[in-house]
């Protein structure tokens, strides 16, 4: 079964900054997608930025970027210019290219922007 | 731009009642999911249905739990008799074909089990 690991509970980061959060996943193919998901105070889940594993490219989102590492099976968020509408929890998700379609979420970090 | 839908937003409930959690996926999707978030816990996948039949339950979803899709546009889950453990975020999410893999959720059931 596929697992999806998100090391750091908390980060914060001061307004204006960039910051990174960290996901790690397991899985044993070799078509999927990973997803990062915003969800803010009011527990709404916001798609911020996907990812095909078959594209080398990393996807950029304006100011949300990831480095995704398939071989490392690492897929990290960047936000560039941290604004105070960041602040949420972010949830790295992980979802197979074929047959069960569900979405496998990791733990969450809540990031904090300070002013 | 199309959403998903739930109603009600919040629902309190009695242990051993039973509640119908209601969605409304987008209308040109057919892949149509379950997840629950308890308090300060990631999002758990319960259940995935697709041309009106389950294609995939989790071992949360025992059997006091059902789905269905009554008519063409509403997508329920049902909790026959409810525990003070089922106490969470229920999440209705939805998907179009074509493999691009984006579920698109609605903005989620606050059930509470007294």
């Amino acid at each position: 079964a596929q697992t999806v690991t998100q090391s750091q509970p908390e980060m914060s980061v001061q307004e204006a900054e960039t910051v990174t959060l960290s996901c790690t996943y397991d899985t044993s193919e070799s078509d999927y997608y990973l997803f990062w998901y915003k969800q803010p105070p009011s527990r709404q889940m916001i798609l911020v930025i996907r990812q095909e594993a078959y594209k080398q490219q990393n996807a950029t989102e304006n100011r949300f970027s990831v480095n995704f590492q398939k071989a490392a099976k690492s897929f990290s968020l960047k936000i560039s210019d941290s604004q105070l509408g960041d602040a949420a929890m972010y949830f790295c998700a992980y979802r197979s290219a074929m047959g069960a379609q569900k979405l496998v979420f990791g733990q969450g970090t809540r990031l904090t922007i300070n002013p | 731009e199309p959403e998903v839908t739930q109603t009600p937003s919040h629902q309190v409930t009695q242990m051993g009642q039973e509640v119908i959690l209601r969605c409304v996926p987008i209308s040109n999707h057919l892949y149509f999911y379950w997840y629950r978030q308890i308090l300060g816990q990631k999002v758990e996948f319960l259940v995935s249905f697709y041309n009106n039949e389950i294609s995939e339950k989790s071992e949360i979803f025992d059997d006091q739990f059902s789905v269905e899709r009554p008519d063409g546009s509403n997508f329920t889950l049902k909790i026959r008799s409810t525990k003070l453990e089922d106490s969470a975020m229920y999440f209705c999410a939805s998907s179009g074909t074509g493999g691009r893999g984006e579920q698109f959720f609605g903005p989620g059931t606050r059930l509470t089990v007294l």
